[in-house]
């Protein structure tokens, strides 16, 4: 089976650097994502890896090693509106599609 | 990002009756479209595939008399919850992948369903 896991809650305060881990068991490997999602609506794309490495936008960025089927997503600068849940999910490739398995998410609290 | 709006985005229903939601990619195509369903504060939970022109596939555990799936064209694709029960009451989101953009799947805003 496919197992995704992340850290259940985290706290970190404004202004601050935040790591949010991501250790995937999954057969199939086609690229890892990170989403944001607030309380109440869709997750809002924010990055994606399928080679290992470092991969940098703005404020967030999202590392990936295959080998160790580990990910994180860090974020810089921390503002109060990033006080959301962000959920790490892997595509595998199947012979329909391209199916997304997401993590429990990591609930971020951020605080002044 | 690309757009993916869904509908209707609140629906209040009586225990027995049959939801249609619609999920539209609006500024590109999709041969294939994705169902979830999230409970509070827990993570998305694949319920089928949405396949343009052919049957949608289902995840185990996901019945699909209960939760009819229909890819008309290369932006429609619709879930309709049959006799809808209190129990089917959750928050469903679509999403399609973007074919220009690496197949970054785009997520519709949700529909809230509950069931009185």
């Amino acid at each position: 089976g496919q197992n995704i896991d992340q850290p259940t809650e985290m706290t970190a305060t404004e202004g601050a650097i935040v790591q949010i881990n991501c250790t995937y068991q999954t057969s199939g490997f086609n690229g890892l994502f990170w989403y944001q999602q607030h309380a109440g609506e869709a997750p809002t794309f924010l990055s994606y890896n399928v080679l290992d490495g470092l991969e940098e936008k703005g404020r967030f960025s999202s590392f990936l090693s295959r080998s160790k089927g580990y990910s994180y997503l860090l974020l810089k600068e921390l503002q109060m509106k990033d006080s959301a849940s962000y959920l790490c999910a892997v595509r595998l490739l199947t012979g329909g599609g391209n199916k997304l398995t997401f993590g429990t998410g990591t609930q971020l609290k951020v605080e002044l | 990002g690309a757009v993916v709006s869904q509908h209707p985005s609140r629906v209040i229903c009586k225990s027995g009756t049959s939801v249609k939601i619609e999920c539209r990619s609006l500024d590109f195509q999709a041969t294939t479209m994705f169902w979830y369903r999230q409970f509070p504060k827990k993570s998305l939970m694949l319920m089928a595939t949405s396949n343009e022109g052919s049957k949608a596939t289902y995840e185990q555990g996901v019945e699909k008399d209960k939760f009819l799936i229909n890819h008309a064209s290369l932006t429609l694709s619709t879930l309709t919850v049959t006799s809808a029960h209190p129990e089917d009451s959750s928050f469903y989101i679509c999403s399609a992948p973007a074919r220009d953009r690496g197949e970054t799947q785009y997520f519709g805003p949700g529909t809230r369903l509950l069931v009185l």
